[in-house]
């Protein structure tokens, strides 16, 4: 059974650009759920993936988004980078969205 | 508005000693609650669930408690270790997401 995979595990970015980062979720997992983890901060819901579609989604603006692939794979998209934007991003996988979530290793965004 | 508050904020304790971490949630509507373990700069590892019908979960040297109408867990930790040494994060799990307490950062000294 393959875990939560993340990538890639650092990035550095200017402000004001893009980032796309990858997460396939656990086999047998069809959710994928994205939290944004400040520094010395629990993390926080961004939004969820369910059946390629978004289900339920956290206080981010709509510069955040995501997508969720058919083999339930997800992207977490980020346009106009800000300062703030500088986190560890958790993807975290499960299987009709409850019953315990399996987290990656997280990527950690550095906005420059 | 589901609020998670963990304390103490941060433990440190000699090695061997049995310890307690606590977590605390406004809304007892929850489906369930899961106990993390968090090292620097990685990601979180699962360490107990337990279902909103349940009382406790046990593995190993941890025992999770929950009481869904005091609003209250607890993650025992019998005989600590060296290793146990990290950040441990509760949630509970509403509809569509997860809350995050903030975490107790445990440190365990040799």
């Amino acid at each position: 059974e393959t875990g939560v995979t993340q990538s890639p595990t650092h990035l550095i970015k200017t402000r004001g650009q893009q980032v796309t980062l990858r997460c396939s979720s656990q086999s047998g997992h069809n959710t994928v759920s994205w939290y944004q983890q400040a520094l010395g901060q629990g993390p926080q819901f961004i939004f969820q993936y369910y059946r390629e579609e978004e289900n339920g989604r956290g206080n981010f603006p709509p510069r955040f988004s995501g997508l969720q692939f058919p083999n339930y794979s997800s992207e977490l998209n980020v346009n106009a980078l800000e300062l703030d934007d500088s986190a560890l991003y958790l993807c975290a996988s499960s299987l009709d969205g409850g019953g315990g979530y399996t987290f990656g290793s997280g990527t950690r965004l550095t906005v420059v | 508005k589901q609020e998670v508050t963990q304390i103490p904020a941060a433990l440190s304790v000699p090695e061997g000693e049995n310890l307690v971490l606590n977590c605390s949630f406004t809304d007892s509507a929850i489906y369930n609650l899961q106990w993390f373990r968090q090292d620097p700069g990685k990601g979180l590892t699962s360490l107990l669930l337990i279902q909103s019908s349940q009382r406790e979960q046990t593995s190993g040297r941890l025992n999770a408690s929950l009481d869904k109408s005091s609003g209250r867990s607890t993650l025992y930790i019998a005989a600590s270790q060296p290793g146990d040494s990290a950040t441990y994060l509760c949630a509970v799990q509403g509809a569509q997401k997860l809350v995050f307490g903030q975490g107790t950062r445990l440190t365990i000294n040799p």
